[in-house]
């Protein structure tokens, strides 16, 4: 069973681009959450999402940032005219149920030129 | 507001120690409370889920305590060994429909051989 996916590992943007950045969870798992560290700080709660659903959003920025977690395919955090501020990991993870364990995938490392 | 604090933020330790990394939160209404190690440049690796009504856990070297009313948790290594060396974080989760973990700072561990 793979474990949490996560692409690009590393993902290099100007100031203005777009970024998507990608989460396939366990199988079986429906329950996804994003989270960013940035440089020097602690793991930050961003969003939290169930198939085709935002459950808490209350850790997006409330501009440029989105989320989606489709009925196929895999979660999607969206950041619009990306500043250099945006540059850091964020990580994605999933769990089979409301309240289970968590499992991380390795990240995605943004830098924003 | 929940608020997770790690003492301390650094610890170095002889191979062969035993010892105890700490983790207190502000919010006893807690669903559940999660350890984490984090190696450098990489994601996080879960090792061990407490869930609200219980007291510890265990899993071979490791032994995670959790006292809700002191709003306090705690993480036994013993025998610690140079490969034991990474950030140990602590999450909690607040409740099931929300799905939202707040994340204290960390304790690096460094083990000497």
């Amino acid at each position: 069973n793979a474990g949490v996916m996560q692409n690009p590992r590393h993902l290099v943007r100007r100031r203005g681009q777009e970024a998507r950045l990608r989460c396939s969870p366990m199988k079986g798992h429906s329950h996804v959450y994003w989270y960013r560290q940035l440089p020097e700080e602690g793991l930050k709660f961003m969003v939290y999402l169930q198939k085709e659903n935002i459950i808490d959003e209350s850790g997006m920025p409330k501009e440029r940032f989105s989320a989606e977690f489709p009925k196929e395919g895999p979660s999607i955090l969206r950041i619009q005219q990306v500043v250099r501020g945006d540059s850091a990991a964020y990580f994605c993870a999933s769990s089979p149920s409301s309240g289970g364990t968590q499992y991380f995938g390795p990240g995605t490392r943004l830098t924003v030129l | 507001k929940q608020e997770v604090t790690q003492i301390p933020a650094a610890l170095s330790v002889p191979e062969g120690e035993n010892l105890v990394l700490n983790c207190s939160f502000t919010d006893s209404a807690i669903y559940n409370l999660q350890w984490f190690r984090q190696d450098p440049g990489k994601g996080l690796t879960s090792l061990l889920l407490i869930q609200s009504s219980q007291r510890e856990q265990t899993s071979g070297r490791l032994n995670a305590s959790l006292d809700k009313s002191s709003g306090r948790s705690t993480l036994y290594i013993a025998a610690s060994q140079p490969g034991d060396s990474a950030t140990y974080l602590c999450a909690a989760l607040h409740n099931t429909n929300a799905g939202k973990s707040t994340f204290g700072d960390g304790t690096t561990l460094t083990v000497k051989p």
